[in-house]
């Protein structure tokens, strides 16, 4: 089965700094990945997704994320945060020919954002 | 992208009562939805799985009589509460796929539920 680990609860950045958030998931194949962004009583949106091909994605909002396959990772990148970016983020894995197999969440990681 | 709506947004509703909460998805069938509940600063756990037609299928230590879950026709589902306690508050999220190979899922907005 696959499982999703985001080893960071919650990291802290200051205005204008890079971002690195980690996720490195557990899959026999390789997966479809996500990153979604979750401000607070809001839902999910997705920030951007890996299905195949190029393995830096481009999301919105001005993020990105790279897969590699050696490192069972799919680290979540944004060069210069913005305050706007504090909210919970999460990865999550899917099963390609999913069928009714729904996609699993890791815990999140909180961003906090600093002046 | 596809477009997954939930109503309602919020609702507050007092011990003992039921409450639905609908899930539409707007502009593609949804051969599969997904409910999910989700604790304050937690991740989501995913409650059901329902397939158009057919019952759904629970998640280990749900209660499948308290959260009852109808996936009627291939555009909407419904999760109702029954017998809402205090503790069944939570924000409840949905989730939509559509059929035919891998397709994404695409979530709702949430709903909001206090249970006084």
């Amino acid at each position: 089965a696959q499982s999703v680990t985001q080893p960071d609860i919650h990291i802290t950045v200051s205005e204008g700094a890079s971002l690195e958030l980690r996720c490195n998931y557990s899959y026999g194949a390789t997966p479809y990945l996500f990153w979604y962004v979750q401000s607070p009583g809001q839902g999910l949106q997705l920030l951007l997704k890996y299905f195949s091909g190029d393995t830096l994605v481009q999301g919105i909002k001005g993020f990105e994320a790279e897969f590699k396959r050696s490192q069972s990772s799919f680290n979540l990148r944004k060069p210069s945060v913005h305050w706007s970016d504090a909210a919970e983020y999460f990865c999550a894995v899917g099963k390609p020919a999913s069928g009714n197999t729904p996609l699993v969440f890791g815990k999140g990681t909180r961003l906090s954002v600093i002046a | 992208g596809a477009v997954v709506s939930q109503h309602p947004s919020r609702v507050i509703c007092k011990s003992g009562t039921s409450v639905k909460i609908e899930c539409r998805s707007l502009d593609f069938q949804a051969t599969t939805m997904f409910w999910y509940r989700q604790f304050p600063k937690q991740s989501l756990m995913l409650m059901a799985t329902s397939n158009e037609g057919s019952k759904a299928t629970y998640e280990q230590g749900v209660e499948k009589d308290k959260f009852l879950i109808n996936h009627a026709s291939l555009t909407l589902s419904t999760l109702t509460v029954t017998s809402a306690h205090p503790e069944d508050s939570s924000f409840y999220i949905c989730s939509a796929r559509g059929g035919g190979g891998y397709n994404e899922q695409f979530f709702g907005p949430g709903t909001r539920l206090t249970v006084l």
